[in-house]
């Protein structure tokens, strides 16, 4: 059975662009979630989508978005990309999130110059 | 691929020794808590999870310890192999959806 698969693996941008990243879930899994992962912060919580809603959303500002797609494919957007958004961004998913177990992609690697 | 999180706290064991993780928890209405471990330029793999209903959980090699009285949960690697070496993260979840609160992670290094 296939993972969690994300795409790109490595990208670098510029200031001021904007990024998109996908996700596929591990077939079946219906929750997809997204984290950001920085030396400074950790592992922080960006948004959660299941059955195409956003169900629940971290303190990211409104750059951040996000959507899923009716196969439960989905995708991140990050608009103006600022240095600080330079980090490995994670995609998770599970079956319907509600404590199942939550399985993580092997990320994007986003540098912004 | 990157390292995140350089300057974490670090566990170093020898092969074949015991490593025992510590955690403490923020939210005491969470009720399920799982350990991740992350290699060098990779995503947090899942090791073994456990819920609030229970207060000990065995894998392969593996224990979680959950203590809801002080909000501390451990990880217990038994017979610590080379391979083990990694970041490892504990996540709580409180109930609805998939977010995971993380804690900062503790680098295990297994010495020969």
């Amino acid at each position: 059975k296939a993972g969690v698969t994300q795409t790109p693996r490595y990208l670098i941008k510029t200031r001021g662009q904007q990024v998109t990243l996908s996700c596929s879930p591990i077939s079946g899994h219906r929750s997809v979630s997204w984290y950001q992962q920085t030396p400074g912060q950790g592992l922080q919580f960006l948004f959660e989508y299941f059955s195409e809603t956003q169900r629940n959303k971290g303190n990211f500002p409104g750059r951040f978005s996000g959507r899923q797609f009716s196969n439960s494919r989905s995708e991140m957007n990050v608009s103006t990309l600022e240095l600080g958004d330079s980090a490995l961004y994670l995609c998770a998913s599970s079956l319907s999130g509600n404590g199942n177990t939550i399985y993580f992609g092997e990320g994007s690697w986003l540098t912004v110059v | 691929g990157e390292s995140v999180g350089l300057h974490l706290p670090t566990l170093s064991v020898q092969e074949g020794d015991n490593s025992i993780i510590n955690c403490a928890y923020s939210n005491s209405a969470s009720d399920y808590f799982i350990w991740y471990k992350q290699e060098s330029g990779k995503g947090p793999q899942f090791i073994i999870d456990i819920r609030s209903n229970m207060d000990k959980r065995q894998g392969q090699r593996v224990t979680v310890l959950l203590n809801k009285t002080v909000k501390h949960l451990s990880l217990q690697i038994a017979a610590t192999q080379p391979g083990d070496s990694a970041v490892y993260f504990c996540a709580e979840n409180a109930g609805t959806a998939s977010k995971l609160t993380f804690g900062t992670g503790t680098r295990l290094q297994v010495t020969l």
